[in-house]
């Protein structure tokens, strides 16, 4: 199935420093999504963007829509042990919602 | 505000038997969407229902079935089970017709199939 390309695969930070994630396509998206999943449980919506260059923040996550609407980033800063868990993004064309392959974070104290 | 409740949680079947999920999307919503996740695969779409009319389908053989009901709930049935099938299920619902809104999810069904 159609997946999008996200980067880097995992992630093993110390608490407190600041994390950066992206997400890649060959096709052009009208919307991205980022989500977070925790073991048992399914994806939570983080942040929804739905505009080329549209820069959104939710608390100490921020996440921008490409300019070429082919891709997306998604930053977390300061970062705490609760952010543990597996980050999707998503991309929105007329009427499927596509997922990234995830990047899966581990925050050490 | 509830959020999306799926049943069961856990499924344990045998290659070749049926199985049937159930979802409650979110109390106003219409669109339910069902994906498949896997370690290898990641999240894959399977259909998506509107209004008690499938609008899309994703790449899934003709074992993966589902329908909507009138208040909006969700079913999928997948027949004659096998190995690969093995994977968490998970619901999405949605405010609009083609999911346009973004998608808030339940917290899955695990199948296995042994």
């Amino acid at each position: 199935g159609q997946q999008l390309n996200q980067s880097p695969q995992s992630m093993f930070i110390q608490e407190g420093e600041d994390v950066s994630m992206n997400c890649t396509s060959s096709s052009i998206f009208n919307t991205w999504l980022w989500y977070k999943q925790e073991p048992g449980e399914g994806p939570v919506l983080l942040i929804a963007l739905y505009k080329a260059g549209e820069l959104t923040s939710n608390g100490r996550l921020t996440a921008q829509f490409g300019i070429t609407r082919k891709d997306s980033f998604l930053n977390i800063s300061a970062s705490i042990p609760s952010d543990v868990g597996i980050y999707f993004c998503a991309g929105l064309n007329t009427d499927k919602l596509i997922f990234g392959t995830g990047t899966r974070l581990q925050v050490f104290p | 505000k509830a959020g999306v409740t799926q049943t069961p949680r856990y499924l344990i079947k045998t290659r070749g038997q049926q199985v049937t999920l159930s979802c409650s999307p979110i109390s106003g919503h219409r669109s339910v969407s069902w994906y498949q996740q896997t370690p290898g695969q990641g999240l894959q779409f399977l259909f998506e229902y509107f209004s008690e009319t499938q609008r899309n389908k994703g790449n899934f053989p003709g074992r993966f079935s589902g329908r909507q009901f009138s208040n909006s709930r969700s079913e999928m049935n997948v027949s004659t089970l096998e190995l690969g099938d093995s994977a968490l299920y998970l619901c999405a619902s949605s405010l609009q017709d083609r999911a346009l809104s973004p998608l808030h999810f339940g917290n899955g069904t695990r199948l296995t199939v042994t």
